[in-house]
């Protein structure tokens, strides 16, 4: 099955600085990359995603990177402010596979994200 | 807009008892995904339901079983609780007939097993 290994498990920042949090993942059927910011006690909420034919997405401060040959994905979270301190994860799946269905997402373990004012 | 509806939001068991969660996905959504995440933990995926046939199967105890119903929503049945069984769970639903793969999760359901 997929194994997803997310770097660093904490991360401390200034605010306004930029954090970068790196998955990698060993699943190469995997197609389906999202990101989730999770606050304590609250449910993940999506923040970014990324499909296996893109290399590249962003919006606004948040812009995700994916090396389908190295098996790797990037989340990069620039002019970082208060509200971006939380825990993010990573994720990885055959979501879109072609006979339907649906394949759990395998998370990474979770960075905390600490945004130092 | 309708979001992932479950219930209940707390639970609070003994040892051996059984527990059932309820979760009604966004209209329209065709899977269901059940997720337990413990204490400072990431979220591991149990299982999940496409148009009511069970689709993928993760980390689920044989202790647990689940269904989707023809309404679509869906019940996790937990017996035979264990202390390690307290975490949070989520479900979450999204429609794979667009293929998007895009999640949307409920706000959880506490359980503690006492």
């Amino acid at each position: 099955g997929e194994n997803v290994e997310q770097h660093p498990s904490t991360l401390s920042v200034q605010e306004g600085d930029s954090a970068v949090i790196k998955c990698t993942y060993s699943d190469s059927a995997s197609n389906y990359f999202p990101w989730y910011k999770q606050e304590l006690g609250k449910r993940p909420q999506l923040i970014i995603d990324i499909r296996s034919n893109v290399g590249e997405k962003k919006d606004q401060r948040i812009a995700v990177t994916l090396n389908k040959t190295a098996k790797h994905f990037s989340l990069h979270i620039t002019e970082t402010q208060p509200e971006d301190s939380a825990v993010y994860f990573c994720a990885a799946t055959r979501a879109l596979n072609s006979g339907g269905g649906a394949d759990g997402l395998t998370f990474g373990k979770g960075t905390h994200l600490i945004i130092q004012p | 807009a309708a979001g992932v509806i479950q219930s209940p939001r707390h639970l609070i068991k003994e040892k051996r008892e059984t527990a059932t969660l309820k979760c009604y996905p966004i209209p329209r959504h065709d899977t269901v995904y059940w997720y337990q995440q413990g204490p400072g933990q990431d979220p591991q995926f149990l299982i999940s339901f496409y148009e009511k046939m069970q689709s993928d199967k993760g980390s689920i105890p044989d202790r647990f079983s689940a269904q989707q119903f023809s309404d679509y929503h869906s019940e996790l049945n937990m017996s035979s609780l264990e202390l390690g069984d307290s975490a949070l769970y989520f479900c979450a639903s999204s429609l794979e007939g667009q293929g998007t793969g895009e999640l949307f999760f409920g706000e959880g359901s506490r359980l503690t097993v006492l």
